[in-house]
């Protein structure tokens, strides 16, 4: 099954710092998504990002993709308290769905 | 609302015994999802159907069994086969198949002692 790495395992940051995590995988994509997680609830959808796109916005998001190697990263922007959770990536092609072990980001007031 | 619902959100079972978790969606997806979490782990992908009466295992079925009789109800028995079934559910649900985005619902915590 095609998985996604998340790098950091952990990140802490201050209010207001940008987050940057990264996530690595294996076989080719028709696309790449990214979910956050707050502590035991469901997973959010962020955003999807094509495989013919190398990067996409929304609002303080920023996603990157470079399928040459087959990287991607997550950039959250002026982050807050509220965006203290754990993030998923999911890349996507013609392999069973699977998630990562995710980034959990802290982010400290 | 739109969306899609567990039931309960928590739910404790003695060994040996079976238990249902219920999913439902109001969303008019096609595609519906299990998956398991584990405590500081990702998701592991149990079952998946992308039509009613259609589903198929994921990589970790054992111990597992669904049915998908209706398009907004994918209910997963946790069997006593199970070898070790206490974790956190989830169920998700996508517009199509595996390259859409999901939409989760909030989960079940399944405890068995």
């Amino acid at each position: 099954s095609q998985q996604g790495e998340e790098d950091p395992q952990a990140l802490s940051i201050q209010e207001g710092e940008n987050a940057t995590m990264n996530c690595s995988y294996k076989t080719s994509i028709n696309n790449l998504q990214w979910y956050r997680q707050n502590s035991g609830r469901g997973l959010v959808h962020l955003i999807l990002i094509r495989s013919n796109e190398r990067e996409k916005h929304s609002g303080r998001l920023r996603v990157t993709l470079d399928t040459s190697k087959k990287s991607s990263s997550l950039l959250i922007t002026a982050s807050r308290a509220a965006d203290t959770a754990s993030y998923f990536c999911a890349p996507r092609g013609n392999e069973k769905l699977t998630f990562g072990t995710g980034t959990r980001l802290t982010i400290i007031p | 609302d739109g969306g899609i619902t567990q039931s309960p959100k928590y739910l404790f079972r003695k060994e040996g015994q079976n238990v249902t978790l219920s999913c439902e969606q109001n969303l008019n997806h096609d595609a519906m999802y299990w998956y398991r979490q584990d405590p500081g782990q990702g998701l592991r992908l149990i079952y998946y159907s992308q039509i009613v009466n259609d589903f198929q295992k994921g990589d970790i079925a054992e111990g597992y069994s669904v049915s998908r009789e209706k398009k907004e109800s994918f209910p997963l028995t946790v069997t006593s086969a199970q070898k070790n079934p206490t974790a956190f559910y989830l169920c998700a649900s996508s517009i199509g198949g595996t390259y859409y985005e999901q939409y989760f619902g909030p989960g079940t915590r399944l405890t068995v002692t």
